[in-house]
């Protein structure tokens, strides 16, 4: 039972590079997410995904491209990389809403990618 | 000011001791709360959900206070293996995949 991998675990790269972090999920989960986690911040999220083919802006999606076109993977695209982009990157995902629409608020997440942008 | 705050810690206990963390958060309309868990180098678990009662789970007791706008999480009885950082966790109303994290509570539980 995988659940869900990341993938590189660690990158290095250089300003202005395009990196692609990969997610995949075995769970057939609804709802992916990409989080980064800095230092003194909480986990922020850059992008979410309802269904293949539905992506949302979260709270910092600024440099960041994201794509669904299967349910089970979510990758997640620098397309030109900065310094301010290194960081610690979680993706998650989640089960679908329980009856009445709530949220269990119970998110999987994968073991990170630690990335650093010389 | 961030949305969820967290005393950063860290909080260094012996065994057995109590230990308690608060959080507190700013958007009144805020819908759900939880207690995540994250240990070193690792992704952050759910720990428990917190309800505006109070709940219970072993050791762990969360509790809410909407009017103050704070949550906490207490430990009786601690364990070595209690150390991690604690994350409160908020969702705010009208959008289930928008949740805000703390930076997170660091604990270190001592022989």
């Amino acid at each position: 039972d995988a659940g869900i991998t990341q993938s590189p675990r660690y990158k290095i790269t250089e300003t202005g590079r395009q990196v692609t972090l990969m997610c995949h999920q075995t769970w057939s989960h609804s709802y992916m997410f990409w989080y980064r986690q800095d230092l003194g911040h909480g986990l922020r999220l850059i992008y979410y995904s309802a269904a293949a083919d539905i992506t949302d802006k979260g709270e910092v999606p600024d440099g960041y491209v994201v794509s669904r076109s299967k349910t089970e993977n979510f990758p997640l695209t620098l397309e030109s990389a900065t310094r301010s982009q290194t960081s610690v990157y979680f993706c998650a995902s989640r089960k679908g809403l329980l009856a009445g629409g709530q949220n269990t608020g119970e998110l999987f997440f994968g073991e990170g990618s630690r990335l650093t942008v010389l | 000011r961030k949305e969820v705050e967290q005393d950063p810690g860290p909080f260094n206990v012996p065994e057995g001791a109590t230990v308690a963390f608060n959080c507190t958060y700013s958007n009144s309309a805020s819908q759900s709360f939880f207690w995540y868990r994250q240990d070193c180098r690792k992704e952050p678990k759910l720990l428990m959900s917190v309800y505006s009662s109070g709940n219970e789970d072993g050791r762990f007791t969360a509790q809410l206070n909407r009017a103050s706008q704070y949550i906490s999480l207490l430990i009786r009885d601690s364990k070595l293996s209690d150390s991690a950082t604690y994350l409160c966790v908020v969702k705010r109303a009208y959008n289930n995949n928008d949740m805000r994290f703390g930076a997170g509570t660091r604990l270190t539980v001592k022989p």
